[in-house]
């Protein structure tokens, strides 16, 4: 199976900082690659898909580039709201797969 | 759009269970359904699909030969028969919806429901 990897495991910011989040596969998974936001109590938030597309009401804040194996969602400016656990998702292959998730934490 | 869970109780190692999902607010239909699950203290893991008109499915490798997918689309329900079940199948358990009637992403969760397998 396609082995996600998110880097780092903790992000440590203060709201109006910009947030980088990585996620690296095993292999190739071309653009097949989703983001998901999960908060404590909430169900999980498709954020981007395809790397790159916004969800619908997503804010513009959030954005998804890469291909391959490398992927990244950039927060350009942390609301209050979006401390939470973002996990990414490849639907390349079966079986469909998720990183082990990013949180990123009030500094 | 509204996704309810139910069916999670405490089972035995070995023992078997059904959860439910009953769908609202979409078409339920014209598009795939998933089972994903997370472990206390974990992150999130797929556990299986079915498309829009059950013809197939997939499951996850530490499901598979145990769980079964299954849908009523005349009563807008998703199911999942677990069987033999393993204290590692501990996890709440959510259904979610895909963005589409083949295999794409989740866009709308249940709040999910707890399975505790434990003797």
């Amino acid at each position: 199976e396609i082995v996600l990897t998110q880097s780092p495991v903790t992000l440590s910011l203060s709201p109006g900082e910009r947030a980088t989040l990585s996620c690296r596969a095993s292999q190739s998974v071309g653009s097949y690659l989703g983001w998901y936001q999960r908060k404590p109590g909430q169900a999980p938030r498709l954020l981007i898909y395809d790397a790159s597309n916004r969800a619908t009401g997503i804010p513009a804040r959030f954005s998804g580039s890469g291909s391959g194996t490398d992927f990244t969602l950039t927060i350009s400016s942390l609301e209050p709201e979006d401390f939470a656990v973002y996990y990414c998702q490849q639907r390349y292959d079966w079986p469909w797969t998720f990183g082990q998730g990013t949180k990123v934490e009030v500094k | 759009v509204q996704l309810v869970e139910s069916g999670g109780v405490v089972v035995q190692p070995g023992g078997s269970l059904r959860l439910s999902c009953a769908a609202s607010g979409f078409i339920f239909d014209d598009y795939s359904m998933h089972w994903v699950r997370q472990a206390p203290g974990k992150g999130l893991e797929w556990v299986s699909v079915i498309t829009w008109d059950g013809d197939s499915t997939y499951y996850a490798d530490s499901v598979k030969g145990r769980f079964t997918i299954s849908r009523d689309n005349s009563k807008n329900s998703l199911y999942l028969q677990m069987n033999s079940l393993k204290t590692e199948d501990t996890a709440l358990y959510f259904c979610a919806k895909d963005i589409s009637a083949g295999y794409r992403y989740l866009d709308h969760w249940g709040q999910g429901t707890l399975v505790t397998v434990s003797s």
